[in-house]
């Protein structure tokens, strides 16, 4: 059964600190580890990553993939109460017949306070 | 485009009723998920469809069924709804089953059963 586990659950911060979110995984047939935000609604897609120690960047974020190590990280720099919500790691992996699965981990809760 | 649109937005149910759960996207993609999310345990596919004309069940498709009436709708129904299916649902959508692309989410419907 693909697994993915994320750390901490929830995690508190003021405003400026950085942060690092963690990811790991066991799946058979893995494909991609995705990073998506979630506020109020529907998740938000961040980063996909498919390649080893090829860090993707968008301001603030940035992620990297360790597929020997089987995790990922989400580094959020300088966080602004923007920043809080629940931050969703996803790996897909081939499921049979030519389709694709993902699988979520928990979650990782993030407050950033004034 | 209006991406990908759920209906309803909010259902309450008592237990032993049914209702259908309806998804549409107008983005022409291939595959179409959905999935439940429980407080602390992320989201968990139920089913999904790779491409019009296929259905194959996901990590929780107990009590459910799924209809992939053409490429733009995929609704999801609850036959004997039950307390244990209170959950927020959402669809999602990738452009191509089998590659690697991002999901694109709905709004969500927020489930109750009495």
């Amino acid at each position: 059964e693909d697994k993915v586990v994320q750390s901490p659950l929830s995690l508190v911060v003021h405003e400026g600190d950085t942060v690092t979110l963690n990811c790991s995984y066991e799946v058979t047939n893995f494909r991609s580890l995705l990073w998506y935000k979630q506020e109020k609604k529907a998740p938000t897609f961040l980063f996909m990553l498919t390649s080893s120690g090829i860090e993707k960047k968008s301001g603030r974020l940035s992620s990297i993939l360790d597929k020997k190590e089987l995790f990922s990280i989400l580094n959020i720099t300088a966080t602004q109460t923007g920043d809080s919500a629940i931050y969703l790691c996803a790996v897909e992996a081939y499921s049979g017949a030519g389709s694709y699965q993902l699988t979520f981990g928990k979650g990782t809760k993030l407050s950033v306070i004034p | 485009n209006a991406g990908v649109t759920q209906t309803p937005k909010f259902q309450v149910l008592k237990t032993g009723q049914s209702m259908t759960l309806q998804c549409a996207q107008d983005m022409n993609h291939n595959s179409m998920y959905w999935y439940r999310q429980d407080p602390g345990m992320g989201l968990r596919l139920i089913y999904y469809s790779a491409s019009e004309g296929t259905t194959d069940k996901g990590e929780v498709p107990n009590g459910y069924n799924v209809s992939r009436l053409n490429k733009r709708e995929f609704s999801l129904r609850l036959e004997s709804a039950a307390p244990s299916q209170t959950s927020v649902y959402f669809c999602a959508s990738t452009p191509k089953g089998g590659v690697s692309y991002e999901q694109y989410f709905g709004p969500g419907t927020r489930l109750t059963v009495t």
